[in-house]
């Protein structure tokens, strides 16, 4: 069954620092992996999806890899802003193959101070 | 991307009640979609699956009979939380697949008095 862990649950940076998340899956045989955004009380955006042929996704001032061999897959923020403050959660397919059920991280709560 | 509604985004009722939470897909049909629920500070779980024109499948632990799911259309799943209690206050997401990626909707926050 996978498990996907995120760690740090907390964390706090100045503006304009970049930083890295961190999320541990226990199944490589993962189809896909997606990270999302999640505002309080709001409901999730979808920032990158890596499939499993790939080893990252760009997007602006995002960047996702995804080391299937390790677990791991990483969000690079480069540049952070105060914007950017929000929780970041990581997911990946529940069973094989893309079955729509995602298996969620505890997420980690990122505050930019400006 | 694609855009999927929930209806209402907030409910408070009276313990015993029942409440209905709609899932719309607005630009895309979806054969299926997913309910979680997020409790404070926790991540999501997922409750169900909602497939169209059949049954829904649970998860394991989700009663099947207090959480009703209803399919009835490619782009409309309701979730019915019956007998509510304050337990089952939570945060209510919906999701659909427009492959490869997951499209959330903006949750439903459940308040049980």
């Amino acid at each position: 069954k996978q498990e996907v862990t995120q760690i740090p649950a907390a964390l706090s940076v100045p503006e304009g620092e970049n930083l890295v998340l961190n999320c541990s899956f226990t199944d490589s045989a993962i189809y896909n992996l997606q990270w999302f955004r999640q505002d309080p009380g709001k409901g999730l955006t979808s920032l990158l999806l890596i499939q499993s042929s790939q080893r990252e996704q760009t997007s602006g001032r995002l960047n996702a890899s995804l080391d299937k061999s390790s677990g791991r897959s990483t969000l690079y923020i480069a540049a952070s802003q105060p914007g950017d403050s929000a929780t970041y959660l990581c997911a990946a397919p529940h069973g094989s193959g893309n079955t729509g059920k995602l298996i969620f991280g505890q997420g980690t709560t990122l505050q930019v101070k400006p | 991307g694609a855009v999927v509604s929930q209806h209402p985004s907030r409910v408070i009722c009276k313990s015993g009640t029942s409440v209905k939470i709609e899932c719309r897909s607005l630009d895309f049909q979806a054969t299926t979609m997913f309910w979680y629920r997020q409790f404070p500070k926790q991540s999501l779980m997922l409750m169900a699956t909602s497939n169209e024109g059949s049954k829904a499948t649970y998860e394991q632990g989700v009663e099947k009979d207090k959480f009703l799911i209803n399919h009835a259309s490619l782009t409309l799943s309701t979730l019915t939380v019956t007998s509510a209690h304050p337990e089952d206050s939570s945060f209510y997401i919906c999701s659909a697949s427009d492959d490869p990626s997951q499209f959330f909707g903006p949750g439903t926050r459940l308040t049980v008095l």
